[in-house]
């Protein structure tokens, strides 16, 4: 079954780092781009940052670039998002999700597997 | 970037059709995709590249595209179907851009 398990969301301070986890089960995970969204509490779902397959290239939402870090270790099956100057308006749950295809393997760029999330809250 | 607007809130009874539209700011339009999101739940895509349905997703559900604006139709309404909808798409860099949402209350 194809999965994805994101990790190490949790209570921290304004200004303090976090760093969450996603890994991947069931699916060849160094073919496919994954990316991260999340969603504030009541609110919708807003894209955070997206990383190739190889790693070699990413790409970050204006709300987070500068501060954020999106890396990958196909070797282990796993994704990592660096959190750092993190601010109350990071509270959500963070998705992770596997860039989706179409009936050929061609890729594009949506998300057809998700993760159930991890909550990251940013207060004193 | 793009802008994706939908309507917060449709309405509509069982068996009925509802449509959901999202439209692209600026021009062009990319291709769309469209989430269901059910409360506690993550979101799973009901269309992918404006109209293609990925295999599971049932047949009651489906996308369209005229110009700068693309529509989730869902016909006969189920009460399971009362979720949370959202389109999304992407530019060539790869910036991808959700709309706002739509919530869908079957009546």
């Amino acid at each position: 079954e194809l999965q994805l398990v994101e990790s190490g969301g949790g209570l921290v301070q304004p200004g303090r780092s976090l760093r969450l986890s996603c890994a991947a089960f069931g699916f060849t995970f160094d073919d496919y781009a994954i990316h991260w969204v999340r969603q504030a509490p009541g609110k919708g779902l807003e894209w955070v940052s997206s990383i190739s397959w190889s790693g070699g290239s990413t790409v970050y939402a204006g709300s987070v670039q500068g501060r954020f870090t999106l890396s990958r270790d196909n070797a282990k099956n796993s994704l990592y998002l660096q959190m750092n100057s993190l601010r109350t308006e990071d509270t959500a749950v963070y998705f992770c999700a596997k860039q989706g295809t179409n009936s050929w393997g061609d890729q594009f760029y949506y998300m057809d597997v998700w993760g159930t999330g991890t909550t990251v809250t940013v207060s004193s | 970037s793009y802008e994706l607007t939908q309507p917060p809130s449709v309405s509509v009874s069982p068996g009925q059709t509802a449509r959901i539209t999202c439209s692209a700011d600026p021009l062009p339009k990319q291709y769309a995709f469209w989430y269901q999101q059910r409360p506690g739940q993550s979101p799973v895509v009901l269309i992918y590249k404006d109209t293609e349905r990925p295999s599971g997703i049932p047949e009651r559900f489906s996308g369209s595209s005229s110009g700068t604006t693309v529509t989730l139709t869902i016909s006969g309404v189920q009460a399971e179907d009362e979720a949370d909808y959202y389109c999304q798409t992407a530019d060539r860099t790869g910036t991808i851009v959700f709309g706002g949402g739509t919530k869908l209350t079957v009546l």
